[in-house]
């Protein structure tokens, strides 16, 4: 099976700007998170999707929104960036099905996003 | 809200020593603790997890111990090698939100030939 995968890999945005992000799950999986990975906070959960909906949220402001396709690709939207939204930002995908199956969450190669 | 705190921030053994790494959580609810490797530049990846109704689960060299009654879990790693090197994130979350993974800090492992 192919991996997770993220589109870009690397990108560079002014302040102000909005950024989309883009995640294919692996064949199968119906549930996407979003993850903000900086040096000082490591690693931060920011929502997750399943079967289109956001599932669970975690402490980012507004300016953070994501949704899911019916096919469970992920995009994740950061509008009016600032330079602390620097970070790598990686998704992961799970099965997530319930008490007894699996969580095991695999993870994608990241976006790295700067913001001058 | 939910919280996992980990301890150490960054550890060196030497070749062949064990390397334990702690973390205590917040929310009692939780009742999954995934363990994740993060080597130099790639993704994280699952190493070996443990849930509630265990108290310790062992995989070759890792083992993973979880105490629910004091929140605390730990990881256990022997006979270490050079390819342990790597960051170590312990993670807590439960069964009803299992995809909202609150991870620890981060353990940063070196280990001295």
């Amino acid at each position: 099976k192919a991996g997770v995968t993220q589109t870009p890999r690397y990108l560079i945005k002014t302040r102000g700007q909005q950024v989309t992000l883009s995640c294919s799950p692996i064949s199968g999986h119906r549930s996407v998170s979003w993850y903000q990975q900086t040096p000082g906070q490591g690693l931060q959960f920011l929502f997750e999707y399943f079967s289109e909906t956001q599932r669970n949220k975690g402490n980012f402001p507004g300016r953070f929104s994501g949704r899911q396709f019916s096919n469970s690709r992920s995009e994740m939207n950061v509008s009016t960036l600032e330079l602390g939204d620097s970070a790598l930002y990686l998704c992961a995908s799970s099965l997530a099905v319930g008490t007894g199956g699996s969580y095991e969450q695999y993870f994608g190669p990241g976006t790295r996003l700067t913001v001058t | 809200g939910e919280n996992v705190e980990q301890h150490p921030s960054t550890l060196s053994v030497q070749e062949g020593d064990s390397a334990v790494i702690k973390c205590t959580y917040s929310d009692s609810a939780s009742n999954y603790f995934p363990w994740y490797k993060q080597e130099l530049g790639k993704r994280p990846q699952l190493i070996i997890d443990i849930r509630s109704n265990v108290g310790e689960k062992k995989d070759q060299r890792i083992a993973v111990t979880l105490n629910k009654t004091a929140k605390h879990f730990s990881l256990h790693i022997t006979e270490t090698q050079p390819e342990d090197s790597a960051v170590y994130f312990c993670a807590a979350t439960s069964y009803s939100s299992a995809s909202k993974i609150i991870f620890g800090s981060g353990t940063r492992l070196s280990i001295r030939p």
